[in-house]
């Protein structure tokens, strides 16, 4: 089992309220990633990071924002939460797989988030 | 488009069957095709990977095939268990990026009945 990290698994929050995801992972991975899983629904990237002070925004237009100060360490922010950002989000981190396959990403259990 | 379509959408089949999943892409440039298993409420577990050169990979119960060609992979469980009830995730990834970008399919939710 990867060593990935999300808190908190559930969160119920109000209109308008500021909120953080907590990712951590403890397997020195430098390339992390946040997506976004709507139920029945493919996974959609909105920010992914290859090391500290490194951040981009991934393929989903998203109104979070995300920080990498520490390697282990990714959270997203959302500054004013909104009925549409009801969703699971899943942070995931990445190693270099053996040469020619690619990479392997870890997922983390998910943050299921409802915004009332 | 780059597009992952993965079929059924869902299936139920009893405890001890066999069952395949499809899955076809349209991804160019190639590099890889994973397949991930996912519990409710967890994060995506791999489960194979296979390259371009690869047409099976087997771990335990499971068993990827791949064309290239053809552009298809397959997802055979064998003897299935409860345990198995879960999506099951095609993802393939081109070469076009550093990043080696992923694209997901929506998953085919399976459920093994007792």
């Amino acid at each position: 089992e990867a060593d990935i990290y999300q808190t908190p698994r559930y969160l119920v929050i109000g209109t308008g309220k500021k909120i953080t995801l907590e990712c951590s992972q403890t397997m020195g991975h430098d390339k992390m990633y946040w997506y976004q899983q709507d139920p029945g629904m493919e996974l959609h990237l909105i920010h992914y990071s290859y090391g500290v002070n490194s951040t981009e925004k991934g393929d989903l237009s998203s109104e979070s924002t995300v920080s990498r100060i520490r390697t282990e360490h990714f959270p997203l922010t959302l500054e004013s939460a909104r009925p549409s950002h009801t969703s699971q989000y899943l942070c995931a981190s990445s190693e270099k797989a053996p040469s020619g396959s690619g990479e392997t990403q870890y997922f983390g259990p998910g943050t299921r988030l409802l915004v009332l | 488009k780059n597009q992952v379509e993965q079929s059924p959408q869902s299936l139920i089949i009893l405890e001890g069957k066999n069952c395949t999943l499809q899955c076809n892409y349209t991804v160019s440039p190639f590099s890889n095709l994973r397949w991930y298993k996912q519990d409710t409420g967890r994060g995506p577990v791999s489960l194979t990977i296979m390259t371009f050169s690869e047409n099976t990979k087997s771990n335990g119960r499971y068993t990827a095939t791949l064309d290239a060609d053809t552009k298809q992979s397959s997802l055979h469980i064998t003897a299935s268990q409860l345990s198995d009830s879960a999506s099951y995730i095609c993802v393939v990834s081109d070469r076009g990026s550093t990043l080696g970008r992923l694209y997901f399919g929506r998953g085919t939710q399976l459920t093994v009945w007792p």
